[in-house]
C-alpha cells in the first residue's frame, strides 16, 4: 500500500521559534495532502488542504500566517508552526492522496509528529 | 460545514464478541465513510471505506453499514481479540471521480476495550 512519511516524529521547541514538519509520499506522487490537529484524547480536526503548486486553503479558525503550508513538489509538503506557544503543543499529521484522472484514491495518513513548546 | 458524531465514547466487551459504533452525519452531500483505527501515539490506519453507492461492504471480520436516508453508518467487528483494542474514528467526506477523497470530517472517537 502507499506509504506516507512524517519527520520529525517528535520534536520540543522552545516558545517563540518555529518549527518545521515534513510531509512525504514515498511511492505515490501527492496532487493534495492534507494537514490534521489532534489534541490528547481527542479527534483530528483538518487544518489546510493543500494542492501541489498553488496556495493551501485553511479551515475556519486556522490562522494561515501562523501554520505556513509549502507543497512544492509532488512529493513533499511540509507544515512550519511559527513562533510557537505552549498552546500549540499537538499531534500534527498530514495526509496524502494521488488524484488526478483516472487514478482516485483515498488520502493515506502518516505517523504523526508529537510538537511539544515548551 | 459537516459534523460527525459517533458513539460510544467507550466500548467494553468480552473477547470473542462482536463490537458495534455508530456514526451520524450532517451534509447530505457527503458520500465517503471511512473508518481508521488510531494506537496510541501513532496515525491513523484506514481498516475499511464504504461510498454511498453500496449500503454494506465486509472484510474478514469487519463490516461497515451505511444509511444514506438516515445520514448514519456503523462498524462492526465480530470476534473480537486483545489486539482490536484501539481507539476508532468514523470520518466523512465527498469523493470526487478523479479527484480523490476530500479533506475529511471525524468523529470524535470511540476507546474500544477488549476484555481477556
Amino acid at each position: 500500500g502507499a506509504v506516507v512519511s512524517q519527520h520529525p516524529s517528535r520534536v520540543i521547541c522552545k516558545s517563540g521559534t518555529s518549527v518545521k514538519i515534513e510531509c512525504r509520499s514515498l511511492d505515490f506522487q501527492a496532487t493534495t495532502m492534507f494537514w490534521y490537529r489532534q489534541f490528547p484524547k481527542q479527534s483530528l480536526m483538518l487544518m489546510a488542504t493543500s494542492n501541489e503548486g498553488s496556495k493551501a486553503t485553511y479551515e475556519q479558525g486556522v490562522e494561515k500566517d501562523k501554520f505556513l503550508i509549502n507543497h512544492a513538489s509532488l512529493t513533499l509538503s511540509t507544515l512550519t508552526v511559527t513562533s510557537a506557544h505552549p498552546e500549540d503543543s499537538s499531534f500534527y499529521i498530514c495526509s496524502a492522496r494521488e488524484g488526478g484522472p483516472g487514478r482516485d484514491t483515498e488520502a493515506f495518513f502518516g505517523q504523526g509528529t508529537r510538537l511539544t513548546v515548551v | 460545514g459537516e459534523n460527525v458524531e459517533q458513539h460510544p465514547s467507550t466500548l467494553s466487551v468480552q473477547e470473542g464478541d462482536s463490537a458495534v459504533i455508530k456514526c451520524t452525519y450532517s451534509d447530505s452531500a457527503s458520500n465517503y465513510f471511512p473508518w481508521y483505527k488510531q494506537e496510541l501515539g501513532k496515525g491513523p490506519q484506514l481498516i475499511i471505506d464504504i461510498r454511498s453507492n453500496v449500503g454494506e461492504k465486509k472484510d474478514q471480520r469487519i463490516a461497515v453499514t451505511l444509511n444514506k436516508t438516515a445520514k448514519h453508518f456503523s462498524l462492526h467487528i465480530t470476534e473480537t481479540q486483545p489486539e482490536d483494542s484501539a481507539v476508532y474514528f468514523c470520518a466523512a467526506s465527498q469523493y470526487v471521480s478523479g479527484g480523490g477523497a476530500d479533506g475529511l470530517t471525524f468523529g470524535k472517537g470511540t476507546h474500544l476495550i477488549i476484555q481477556p
